[in-house]
């Protein structure tokens, strides 16, 4: 199994472009989830999804989209990027039992 | 909002024993969570409490006292390799989850 994939690893956007953070589990997990990290910080939730087709909302939603087509993918989407999203991106999944499996990370630039 | 709080910082030695205690807002609470996560690395999950009482899982423990919106991880037999930081993750409503701003542990020989 190759766990949760995320793509690409770095990224730098200029304000105002858009662009998507891939994210993939070969583990059938239901759940899936988006968080960003900022330094020195813990993360914080952007959007969760229960099931294909089923997202939510978490704690710091604002500039982001998702959509949950398959069980394997969770995308997201950054609208119009701002140096506020200057930010690590990790997305995870998690099994039945709470046990949540991290990707390694995007590292996002806006200038 | 659903904050946490733990302490920003711990020293100990190779061989010790060190205590990471965690606060948590009761409104919604679910369970909670301990991640590992080393400089420039992921998280990586170490334990999940739904019940009250002690998990353990190797040179790790882990506590839940609801009655007290209190949790903490032990670790044991501390080693060089451990040091990291330590994030306490409280699950809100099942699926909202929310973290602590890390406890950083320096391991020393």
């Amino acid at each position: 199994n190759a766990g949760v994939t995320q793509t690409p690893k770095f990224q730098v956007l200029k304000t105002g472009q858009s662009m998507t953070l891939q994210c993939a589990q070969d583990m059938n997990h239901e759940y899936m989830s988006w968080y960003r990290q900022d330094p020195g910080m813990g993360l914080r939730l952007i959007h969760y999804s229960v099931g294909a087709g089923i997202t939510d909302q978490g704690e710091v939603p604002n500039g982001y989209n998702v959509s949950r087509s398959t069980t394997e993918d969770f995308p997201l989407r950054l609208l119009s990027a701002a140096p506020s999203q200057t930010s690590v991106y990790f997305c995870a999944s998690r099994t039945a039992n709470y046990e949540q499996y991290f990707g390694p990370g995007t590292r996002l630039t806006v200038t | 909002g659903q904050s946490l709080e733990q302490p920003s910082e711990v020293t100990a030695v190779e061989g010790a024993i060190v205590q990471i205690n965690c606060t948590y807002q009761t409104s919604g609470f679910y369970g909670l969570s301990w991640y590992q996560q080393h400089d420039g690395g992921a998280p990586t999950f170490l334990s999940y409490n739904g019940l009250d009482g002690l998990e353990e899982t190797g040179r790790f423990s882990s506590f839940l006292s609801r009655s007290d919106s209190y949790g903490y991880l032990l670790l044991q037999e501390l080693q060089m390799k451990d040091s990291a930081s330590y994030f306490c993750a409280a699950l809100y409503n099942n699926n909202d989850m929310r973290f602590g701003a890390g406890t950083r542990l320096t391991v020393k020989p």
